[in-house]
């Protein structure tokens, strides 16, 4: 069964840490996605990427780094915890948009104290 | 960025029921597709239409797609309580863009 690995499902950090959020996929996707999802905002995208080494950024990158080193593995990085930050975070990877859907890791909810 | 709005924002109904939601959505697109979120879980892609298409079929799911009205549909047939959850319409944020902007979701509730 083909699917995108999150590393953790829940995730508590203190503000100002450095935060690491893995993501893994096994489909050799070329495109991989984080996205947070708030109550009342849906979904956001917070970084792409369409290649290994590759990254675009998506409409609210602020505060996020990513990295892409191999093509399974995308990582989202919070350079400084804030508490603006508590949010769940979805990873998803595709083949080009027009072979069909992405396919969504089972989230990350992370909280900032 | 451009987005669709799925209305209703929350669907009450019972097992057996049809459910339908609808999404509208700004821009040209070249396809729209729909989503399904199970509480605090990922989501599932569950339909791809083309700008092309009028109507897909898969299973009890029915989606049309109406370019001149830049509206969609989401029809569920025989529902039942598995398929309570919330679903999200998707479209690219330009064109053939490979980014997607979701909507907010219908709430759909399904009642033994």
């Amino acid at each position: 069964d083909v699917k995108v690995t999150q590393s953790s499902r829940y995730l508590v950090k203190r503000t100002g840490e450095k935060v690491f959020l893995e993501c893994v996929q096994d489909m050799d996707h070329e495109n991989m996605f984080w996205y947070r999802q708030d109550p009342g905002l849906g979904l956001r995208l917070i970084y792409f990427s369409y290649d290994v080494k590759m990254k675009e950024k998506g409409d609210i990158p602020e505060g996020y780094s990513v990295s892409r080193e191999k093509k399974e593995r995308f990582s989202l990085i919070l350079e400084s915890a804030s508490t603006n930050q508590t949010s769940m975070y979805l990873c998803a990877s595709s083949f080009p948009i027009g072979s069909g859907g992405y396919t969504f890791g089972s989230g990350t909810r992370l909280t900032v104290v | 960025s451009q987005q669709g709005e799925e209305d209703p924002q929350a669907l009450s109904i019972q097992e057996g029921e049809n459910a339908t939601m609808n999404c509208s959505y700004k821009t040209s697109i070249n396809n729209l597709q729909w989503y399904r979120q199970n509480s605090g879980r990922g989501l599932v892609h569950l339909i791809l239409i083309r700008s092309n298409e009028r109507e897909k079929h898969s299973g009890r799911l029915r989606v049309t797609l109406d370019t001149s009205k830049k509206s969609s549909s989401l029809l569920i047939t025989a529902s039942r309580a598995a398929d309570t959850a919330s679903y999200f319409c998707a479209t690219p944020t330009q064109g053939g863009s490979e980014k997607l902007v979701f909507g907010k979701g219908t709430k759909l509730t399904v009642n033994p």
